[in-house]
């Protein structure tokens, strides 16, 4: 079955301890990206990944790195969370450029305290 | 500075009724459109649209894209309580695709 897929799914945290959010799809696309997603705001897209070792910055990148050293995982690394950063966090991936539709991982739930 | 902006944010109807959710944009290097439906999850792909004045229908669901006038439209008619839900735009340029803030839509029995 094709999907992307979160881990975990539901984190509760403390400001400061560094964690990372997985991120893998099985469909070989070529396309990856993180979003969080907060109370009206929408989708806002915080980095991108066009293929392996190629990423750039979304609109909300502070705070974040990522990586992209294998086709199918993007994890999202937070080095030093901070309560701003909770949220709903979503993975996404789509074959060719950012044109495509997306799949979407079931989104991962950060509370940093 | 690019932008997409949804209307309405929240909309209650009834069984049956039909509905109009908007989109507009103002996006460098636009490719298409594209409307995601998000329930309890991730949101869903219904559709994506690249060419003017061209309708995409699939069930009750139809949309269409004006790219003169930088927007497009989203219509369920017969409306069910399945179709509760957060409706999502997103203008997709060469290399991102940047999301509305989304329409609540709430179908009341």
């Amino acid at each position: 079955e094709a999907q992307v897929t979160q881990n975990p799914r539901y984190l509760i945290t403390v400001t400061g301890k560094k964690l990372t959010v997985t991120c893998s799809q099985n469909m070989n696309h070529e396309y990856m990206s993180w979003y969080r997603q907060d109370p009206g705001l929408g989708l806002r897209q915080i980095y991108y990944s066009m293929n392996v070792e190629v990423t750039d910055k979304g609109d909300v990148p502070e705070g974040y790195k990522v990586s992209r050293k294998e086709k199918r995982n993007f994890p999202l690394i937070l080095e030093s969370p901070s309560p701003n950063q909770t949220s709903l966090y979503f993975c996404a991936s789509s074959s060719g450029q950012g044109a495509m539709p997306q799949h979407f991982g079931d989104g991962t739930r950060l509370s940093i305290l | 500075e690019d932008k997409v902006v949804q209307s309405p944010l929240s909309l209650v109807v009834h069984e049956g009724d039909t509905v109009t959710l908007n989109c507009s944009y103002e996006v460098t290097n636009f490719r298409s459109l594209l409307w995601y439906k998000q329930e309890k999850k991730a949101p869903t792909f219904l559709f994506m649209l690249t060419s003017s004045g061209i309708e995409k229908k699939s069930g009750r669901l139809s949309s269409i894209l004006d790219k003169k006038e930088l927007f497009s439209i989203l219509n369920i008619t017969t409306t069910q309580t399945g179709d509760s839900a957060v409706y999502l735009c997103a203008a997709s340029t060469n290399n991102d695709m940047r999301f509305g803030a989304g329409t609540r839509l709430t179908v009341k029995p």
